[in-house]
């Protein structure tokens, strides 16, 4: 089944450590994002990818990178997490504006 | 400043009977929207969609209905069932291209059997 995957469904790092998620999909979209979730609310969009065109949040914090080898592949870097960056990190991929295809997230801690 | 507002953290509804969700927006521009469907420990899952130049759209026992005018949309689920229980999250966009998605906080939906 076409799909979003992302790994690992947890992770825990060290305040400070720097950390990677990763993304991959298998529906061939040429749009990846990557949203924060924090508890009760709004998924917020963090940046995203229009083939191989990045395209920052003006408010995302520069702790935060992504990359994008290729089509399938796109990763979330956090170069040193804080307490505050502990959430729930959602991929989703799009072909066109009409919907967007989730993973099912990863939650991260910081100790 | 929230641009997606859904006021409602929660609503329970007995099975059967209609569920409704709100969803508010106050950027004029947003001209498609999209309602999505979360489980615990799942990625939101796409539901039903609708674009400004419509009023309502049907997909089965989900309908979704815009009123621009009042920057307003809401989402009706009939009959509700117990596997609708999940929090629903509408998002909006504008025509700008850039294929971004403004979501709203999220109604958790408890549905009673």
């Amino acid at each position: 089944d076409a799909m979003v995957i992302q790994n690992p469904r947890y992770q825990v790092t060290q305040f400070g450590k720097p950390v990677t998620l990763s993304c991959s999909q298998t529906l061939n979209h040429n749009v990846m994002y990557w949203y924060q979730q924090k508890s009760s609310q709004a998924p917020k969009l963090l940046f995203h990818y229009y083939d191989k065109d990045f395209n920052n949040e003006a408010d995302t914090p520069d702790n935060f990178q992504s990359r994008r080898p290729n089509t399938s592949f796109c990763f979330l870097d956090i170069r040193s997490p804080g307490l505050g960056d502990a959430a729930m990190y959602l991929c989703a991929t799009s072909r066109s504006r009409v919907t967007q295809y989730f993973g099912p997230g990863t939650r991260l801690l910081v100790l | 400043d929230q641009q997606v507002k859904q006021n409602s953290p929660s609503l329970s509804v007995q099975e059967g009977r209609i569920s409704i969700l709100n969803c508010d927006y106050t950027n004029s521009m947003f001209d498609y929207f999209l309602w999505y469907k979360k489980y615990p420990a799942e990625g939101p899952t796409f539901l039903i969609s609708i674009s400004s130049i419509k009023d309502k759209n049907e997909d089965g026992r989900f309908t979704v209905f815009l009123n621009k005018s009042a920057k307003h949309l809401s989402l009706h689920i009939v009959p509700s069932q117990p596997g609708d229980s999940a929090v629903y999250f509408c998002a909006a966009s504008d025509g700008s291209g850039t294929y971004k998605y403004i979501f709203g906080t999220g109604t958790r939906l408890k549905v009673l059997a």
